[in-house]
């Protein structure tokens, strides 16, 4: 069965404070998405990682791709209340599918 | 500035009744989506169509129908709403030789 994860499921961070939220998938996909949902809002794409060892960065978020170990993250720097959130991941259901499978996501909330 | 359209908004519906949601794109995209969301949860592919007169069901069983009879249009249609349809209905879609998905505002459906 075709999984991803995350973890944490909820977060409740301090302005100012790191932190990252990580992404595990069990597909052979070799690229990834990270989206942003606000609440009764619908998704924003965040980044498009394309191959192992990608790097994108946009502000206070950081993502990176290891398509050896299954795994994404998404760092947050100096955290600000605007990037409360949902934040989800999503693969190829497989390498070269357009389909793909999203992540738990994980809620975010930044405190002031 | 992707131009995805879906309507209604907001839906609230008996029990029994027949009901389509619209989802249209401007940007002649050939693939495009249709996922189910409950709150607070992650988005599950429903239906996909790689271009006109394709259509797939997605890993979530759903007993919606949908069609693609030109490029732009992906309606989906619930012959007889019941409350466990409740949730959110986001349309989504993706250019030709593209990975990335640009999503909708949503439908939020209520079956009372």
């Amino acid at each position: 069965e075709l999984k991803v994860e995350q973890n944490p499921l909820f977060l409740s961070m301090q302005e100012g404070k790191n932190y990252t939220i990580y992404c595990n998938y069990s597909t052979t996909s070799d690229r990834l998405y990270w989206y942003r949902q606000d609440p009764g809002k619908s998704l924003e794409s965040l980044f498009v990682l394309l191959s192992n060892g990608a790097v994108k960065q946009e502000g206070r978020l950081m993502a990176s791709l290891d398509t050896k170990a299954r795994l994404s993250t998404l760092h947050i720097t100096a955290a600000v209340h605007d990037l409360s959130a949902t934040y989800f991941c999503a693969p190829p259901c497989t390498s070269g599918t357009y389909k793909y499978i999203f992540g738990t996501g994980t809620r975010l909330k930044v405190l002031a | 500035e992707a131009d995805i359209y879906q309507t209604p908004r907001y839906l609230v519906i008996g029990t029994g009744k027949k009901i389509t949601l619209e989802c249209s794109q401007t940007m002649g995209h050939d693939k495009m989506y249709w996922y189910q969301q409950d709150p607070g949860m992650e988005l599950h592919l429903i239906h996909y169509s790689y271009g006109v007169n394709s259509t797939e069901k997605g890993d979530l069983s759903s007993e919606s129908t949908v069609s693609r009879i030109r490029t732009e249009h992906f309606p989906l249609t619930l012959e007889s709403a019941r409350p466990s349809h409740t949730s959110q209905y986001l349309c989504a879609s993706s250019a030709h030789g593209s990975y990335e998905q640009y999503f909708g505002p949503g439908t939020r459906l209520t079956v009372t």
